[in-house]
């Protein structure tokens, strides 16, 4: 079974152009988060998705963030514009339905904003 | 916040020896998780123990959790070299199975 994919894997933008991140989740979950981990941090939840729907988007700076999740399967997550600070690994993780825990991660999409 | 905290931030240990990483949260929790991640690379789900459990083994792994003082351990018995990566504990909120707070992880350093 695949795990979960993310594309692409690098990513080198210049300040103020936007940038898109995809993830395709384990079949049959879900629940879909998307986090931002900075160097020498854990991760940060930005948005949660259960099927389709966001029920936690509290950490998003929805200025500039936007996250969908089409069908409830494959989601998106776009920075427009990006800034310097935005700068970090976005890790896409989804789980099976509420309650039985336990993350299966992508291998997340390292993003350089020069 | 509800971020779990790791003790030490880093670690260093001779291959075979045991390597004991602590974690403490604030408030109740449902569920606490364990992850190793590899440099470069997502999170790997280790161990899940409930807020009802005490101890749960994994091969090598051993986490235990104790409830009154807020705080879990990870012991990796016999490491390896392999075992080299950063460890980090994710708590829920209590009152939301679904969601999980990460603390910033200890940094395991495996010599061989």
């Amino acid at each position: 079974e695949a795990g979960v994919v993310q594309s692409p894997r690098y990513k080198i933008i210049e300040k103020k152009q936007p940038v898109a991140f995809w993830c395709n989740p384990i079949s049959g979950h879900n629940t879909l988060y998307w986090y931002r981990q900075n160097l020498g941090q854990g991760p940060e939840l930005l948005i949660r998705y259960e099927n389709e729907e966001a029920v936690d988007d509290s950490q998003l700076p929805k200025d500039r963030f936007s996250a969908e999740r089409l069908k409830g399967v494959d989601s998106t997550l776009k920075i427009q514009p990006a800034e310097l600070g935005d700068s970090a690994v976005y890790l896409c993780a989804s789980s099976p339905r509420w309650g039985e825990g336990g993350y299966t991660f992508g291998s997340g999409t390292r993003l350089t904003v020069v | 916040s509800q971020q779990g905290e790791e003790d030490p931030q880093a670690l260093s240990i001779q291959e075979g020896e045991n390597a004991t990483m602590n974690c403490s949260y604030k408030t109740s929790i449902n569920n606490l998780q364990w992850y190793r991640q590899n440099s470069g690379r997502g999170l790997v789900h280790l161990i899940l123990i409930r807020s009802n459990e005490r101890e749960k083994h994994s091969g090598r792994l051993r986490v235990t959790l104790d409830t009154s003082k807020k705080s879990s351990s990870l012991l990796i018995t016999a490491s390896r070299a392999a075992d080299t990566a950063s460890y980090f504990c994710a708590t829920d909120a209590g009152n939301n199975f679904n969601k999980f707070y990460f603390g910033s992880g200890t940094k395991l350093n495996v010599k061989p």
